[in-house]
């Protein structure tokens, strides 16, 4: 059946480097793809999402690269903050399936 | 706009027992859907609906009913509460369907003794 999956469980990375956050999928018919970031204690938060015919898309701080070859995405978030600290899901159409969650945590 | 509400926050029920959690958005959304949570993993689809009186299953539908009357409506009931269905419950909503943008609750903490 379809998955989404992620390919480390945890990231660490130091204040104010970049991060880079890997998805696989195996759906190859799916046409839209999602990150969410989830905090502790509270409910998954939309992030930035990307169609399937782009291969980059950019927000603020972040950006979600699309390789429908080897069927994987990443998220990349620029000069970690503290705050960036959570689990973050990536999602595919069309009922929204969720990978497992990477956890980042950011040190001083 | 409160988003999407869910109530209650936490909950304890004994097995066998059956509850209902309850789900609202304020949106007009057309597409809801539930999901669990539990320890170390991810988020796992219960059922979903894309519209008032249309529901259907997800990753992990047994031992749960759902329905959806309203547009803004979207209750989860757990027909006889087990052990394993101990879990962080969310629900979500998204205007356009297939995972546009959900907006989900702040979520129900579920405890089966």
């Amino acid at each position: 059946g379809e998955s989404v999956g992620l390919h480390l469980p945890t990231l660490s990375v130091q204040e104010g480097d970049n991060s880079i956050i890997n998805c696989a999928y195996s759906n190859s018919a799916s046409d839209y793809f999602i990150w969410y970031k989830q905090e502790s204690g509270k409910g998954p938060q939309f992030i930035i999402d990307i169609r399937s015919n782009m291969d980059k898309r950019q927000g603020q701080r972040v950006t979600v690269l699309l390789n429908k070859t080897v069927k994987h995405l990443s998220l990349q978030i620029a000069a970690t903050q503290p705050g960036d600290s959570a689990v973050y899901f990536c999602g595919s159409t069309d009922k929204l399936i969720f990978g497992t969650g990477t956890r980042l945590q950011v040190f001083p | 706009n409160a988003g999407v509400t869910q109530t209650p926050k936490f909950q304890v029920l004994k097995t066998g027992q059956s509850m209902t959690l309850q789900c609202a958005q304020d949106m007009n959304h057309e597409y809801m859907s539930w999901y669990r949570q539990d320890p170390g993993m991810g988020l796992r689809l219960i059922h979903y609906s894309v519209g008032a009186g249309i529901t259907d299953q997800g990753e992990v539908p047994n031992g749960y009913n759902v329905s959806r009357s309203t547009t803004e409506d979207f209750p989860l009931r757990l027909l006889s509460a087990a052990p394993s269905q101990t879990s962080v419950y969310f629900c979500a909503s998204s205007y356009g369907g297939g995972g546009y943008g959900y907006t989900f609750g702040s979520g129900t903490r579920l405890t089966v003794v």
